[in-house]
């Protein structure tokens, strides 16, 4: 089965400020990642994704994700965040032949100070 | 615009009570899920479904069950709500990325 551990449960950062949200997986078998990204009371939505191809990955908002099979990583970065970046995110996997059931991280709680 | 829709965004219920929580997705996704998210556990799979009338427990499926009677439409439901369900509760469907509803946030008093 795999997992996922997403290594800070919270990361503050100053407005403008570049940030990295880390990402760890597990899994004896190829995969696909995923980052969601969730604001307050409400569902979560896709930020970016890799399925196959380049391991660099971008994003909805000016976010990207780099795919790295050895370290068995994809974090997650922003070169210069605002504060409506403020929200939750979720690092997933779902196996890549398979029934694609999505195993999601505990999150990461972005906080952007002005 | 792709959507997975749930019937309540609050839900307040009594103890014992029997809830249902309802979903529907316009996308024809085979694959639905249900989740349960609490504040430093992320999301905790509850059932998911990959066709009609297919189910299968999740990590959590204790004091839960489902119901899948058309690929749309997929119900999660408490059968004597305890306090301890009192969640977020998250649908959604997909083939490869997740598409989620807006989520239910439950209260058992």
């Amino acid at each position: 089965a795999q997992s996922v551990t997403q290594l800070d449960s919270q990361v503050p950062v100053f407005e403008e400020a570049p940030v990295e949200l880390r990402c760890n997986y597990s899994s004896s078998v190829s995969v696909y990642l995923f980052w969601y990204v969730q604001y307050p009371n409400q569902g979560l939505q896709l930020l970016l994704k890799y399925l196959s191809g380049s391991t660099l990955v971008k994003g909805i908002n000016g976010f990207e994700a780099e795919f790295n099979k050895s370290q068995t990583s994809f974090h997650l970065r922003k070169p210069s965040v605002h504060i409506s970046d403020t929200a939750e995110y979720f690092c997933a996997v779902t196996l890549s032949g398979g029934s694609y059931i999505p195993t999601f991280g505990r999150g990461t709680s972005l906080i952007v100070h002005p | 615009d792709v959507k997975v829709t749930q019937s309540s965004r609050y839900l307040v219920k009594r103890t014992g009570e029997k809830v249902f929580l309802e979903c529907v997705q316009d996308m024809d996704h085979e694959n639905m899920f249900w989740y349960r998210q609490d504040p430093g556990l992320g999301l905790r799979l509850i059932y998911f479904s990959y066709d009609v009338k297919m189910k299968e427990k999740g990590d959590i499926p204790e004091g839960y069950s489902v119901s899948r009677e058309k690929k749309e439409r997929f119900s999660l439901i408490l059968e004597s709500a305890s306090t301890n369900q009192t969640s977020m509760y998250l649908c959604a469907s997909s083939y490869t990325e997740a598409f989620f509803g807006q989520g239910t946030r439950l209260t058992v008093v």
